[in-house]
């Protein structure tokens, strides 16, 4: 079963503005991750942030954590086409174990 | 540096054949994990392992099994296909220590006739 669920399910935005996609999970976690899909091949792990962490940077790509609501929020500032992907959370209950995905954000970046 | 390899990108069987992915793991890597992606879905859990034991097994019956070999690569072997096990198959590996995350390869696309 899916732990996590993710709101939008597609979001359209134009190039240049920012992108926000939230996630919520139900159970306790050791840490959530974001990956990237391209037109259904590999993922790309993006980021981790850790349960004792509640905000985290990496480029153009910022993370929050808010154990107490069990959600997260991934923003991507100034979005470019090439970010037109789909995006997936992933919890992690113990390090390294298995991951339980969310149903992914579908984002398209329009020129 | 090679990521995580995975073959045969494509693949087409029959329904009640049988099936055997490869996967090769990150240089460094000693973890890997199988994940089964239905088209629109998000990746479901089947298994990990680790020094060659399955360390962990998610909801997916005995159909489905697996081993990792003395390199760290491993195979995921699925018998008796049902038209319902068609999906993309992912791999991930990652370091025993300095977990970081998981690096995956770009599957193999597996449709039961």
């Amino acid at each position: 079963s899916q732990q996590g669920e993710e709101d939008p399910q597609a979001l359209s935005i134009q190039e240049g503005e920012n992108a926000t996609m939230n996630c919520s999970y139900k159970t306790s976690i050791n840490n959530l991750q974001w990956y990237r899909q391209n037109s259904g091949r590999g993922l790309v792990h993006l980021i981790l942030i850790r349960s004792n962490e509640r905000e985290k940077h990496s480029g153009r790509l910022r993370v929050t954590l808010d154990t107490s609501k069990k959600s997260s929020s991934l923003l991507i500032t100034a979005s470019r086409a090439a970010d037109t992907a789909s995006y997936f959370c992933a919890t992690d209950l113990w390090q390294g174990g298995k991951l339980i995905f969310g149903q992914g954000t579908e984002l398209s970046v329009k020129p | 540096d090679a990521g995580v390899t995975q073959s045969p990108t494509h693949l087409i069987k029959t329904r009640g054949q049988q099936v055997t992915l490869r996967c090769s793991p990150k240089s460094g890597h000693d973890t890997v994990s199988w994940y089964q992606q239905a088209l629109g879905q998000g990746p479901q859990f089947i298994f990990q392992y680790y020094e060659e034991e399955e360390r962990q097994r998610g909801n997916f019956p005995d159909r489905f099994s697996g081993h990792q070999f003395p390199n760290y690569s491993s195979e995921l072997n699925v018998n008796a296909l049902l038209l319902g096990d068609s999906a993309l198959y992912l791999c991930a590996s990652s370091p025993g220590h300095s977990y970081y995350g998981y690096t995956f390869g770009s599957g193999t696309r597996l449709t039961v006739v």
